[in-house]
């Protein structure tokens, strides 16, 4: 049992260049979430999927596209990066969306360049 | 949405010792839950703690208790007999119990040392 797994663990991009973190988890929870950690900051709401085939906008989703690819997986898409989206990126997921406990991945540490 | 405020950007602890880590809260909601979680130097967030909103009983998890002060908005975290492995950020969030209530809104965090 892995839980929330985040791949990959380390990116450094060029801006204008594209990528898509993976997270998945085998917690068969049916809500998911993307959350961006700034230094000095909380983690921030970039996107969530309540359930296979729904995705809402967070605090921050500017710049990011998401896809709940199935229940077990939800990526998080940068169409073209900028230096503002240098971040650690966590994924996360709970039973249901309204459910007291989110479980988090490693994250991913983006660097754009 | 909801402000989470941690005063104490940085705290110090002597093993053994005992520290408690603060939190306040803004929101004009009754019913919400309140979480301490811990990143330790691998980045990991391990829930620590959680306590509901609508409980008067202050939650405890082993060595981790909060103090929760509902008419206060204060949502402390003592943590006892102190270990070095709990050095870590800690950071303490929010979650509304409503409607709207699917994202964590996340304090900037207190970085605790665990000195021997």
């Amino acid at each position: 049992n892995a839980g929330v797994t985040q791949t990959p663990k380390f990116q450094v991009l060029k801006t204008g260049q594209s990528m898509t973190l993976q997270c998945a988890q085998d917690m068969n929870h049916n809500s998911m979430y993307w959350y961006r950690q700034d230094p000095g900051m909380g983690l921030r709401l970039i996107y969530y999927s309540a359930s296979e085939g729904t995705t809402d906008k967070g605090e921050v989703p500017n710049g990011y596209n998401v896809s709940r690819l199935n229940k077990r997986e939800f990526s998080l898409r940068l169409e073209s990066a900028a230096p503002s989206q240098t971040s650690v990126y966590f994924c996360a997921s709970s039973e249901e969306w309204w459910s007291q406990t989110q479980y988090f991945g490693p994250g991913t540490r983006l660097t754009v360049l | 949405a909801q402000t989470v405020t941690q005063s104490q950007p940085e705290m110090s602890v002597q093993e053994a010792e005992t520290v408690t880590l603060s939190c306040t809260y803004d929101t004009s909601e009754s019913d919400y839950y309140l979480f301490w979680y811990k990143q330790p130097p691998s980045r990991q967030m391990i829930l620590v703690i959680r306590q509901e909103a609508y409980k008067q009983q202050n939650a405890t998890e082993n060595r981790f208790s909060v103090n929760f002060q509902k008419a206060a908005k204060s949502f402390s975290l003592k943590i006892s007999d102190s270990q070095l492995g709990d050095a870590a950020m800690y950071f303490c969030a929010y979650r509304s119990a409503g409607n709207s209530g699917y994202a964590l809104n996340f304090g900037k965090g207190t970085s605790l040392l665990v000195t021997p």
